[in-house]
């Protein structure tokens, strides 16, 4: 069955600090990809998705970027935080036919 | 722009009432619909709609979608305090390969 990974479950950051967070599916291949964020007492926003090994697609305009080195990993990253990046970040796969997707724990990230 | 929209944005009431969650869309190429149920960490799936007028079924809960009107509904019947959550609706454009989320309706049961 395929399972999906996400970590650190949470972290607390400096502002102007770099961020990784590290996004890795099991049992399946070729999968879509996505970043969402979740601020909170609202919905999920789209970030960033991806349909292949270094095919990103950028939904809205932000201090953070994403990479996808290897088949199921996907990685969101920034070079320097802002206060305004703290929230709860989402991880998520679905087949390539795309419909239903699958969500990671989630990885809260707080920016002091 | 592509648009889901749910409401209420929040609802509380007693154990054993059953509820009733709108969401409504607007999209460019509407694919399907989605209904999400999220508790402390990651969304979990409940349903995928993709036909007018067919009630999809598990246990208490049931969605069914209008493609006409635009919008679904998820009932909940005798409702449980472990219903309490957040419920997302999302939309799938077709040919875009992502999910357009709602805002979420946030369920409290009161025992």
């Amino acid at each position: 069955s395929q399972t999906i990974h996400q970590w650190p479950a949470t972290l607390v950051q400096p502002v102007g600090s770099p961020l990784s967070l590290e996004c890795t599916v099991e049992g399946t291949s070729n999968p879509n990809l996505y970043w969402y964020r979740q601020a909170a007492g609202r919905g999920l926003q789209l970030l960033f998705y991806s349909v292949g090994i270094g095919q990103i697609s950028s939904e809205v305009p932000q201090n953070l970027s994403a990479s996808r080195p290897q088949d199921r990993q996907f990685i969101l990253s920034s070079k320097k935080l802002l206060l305004s990046d703290s929230g709860f970040y989402l991880c998520a796969w679905s087949g390539q036919a795309g419909n239903t997707i699958y969500f990671g724990e989630g990885s809260w990230l707080t920016v002091v | 722009e592509d648009k889901v929209v749910q409401s209420p944005l929040s609802l509380v009431v007693h154990e054993g009432d059953t509820v009733t969650l709108n969401c409504s869309y607007e999209v460019t190429n509407f694919r399907s619909l989605l209904w999400y149920k999220q508790e402390k960490k990651a969304p979990t799936f409940l349903f995928m709609l993709t036909s007018s007028g067919i009630e999809k079924k598990s246990g208490r809960l049931s969605s069914i979608l209008d493609k006409k009107e635009l919008f679904s509904i998820l009932n909940i019947t005798a409702t449980q305090t472990g219903d309490s959550a957040v419920y997302l609706c999302a939309v799938e454009v077709r040919g875009a390969q992502k999910l357009v989320f709602g805002q979420g309706t946030r369920l409290t049961i009161n025992p």
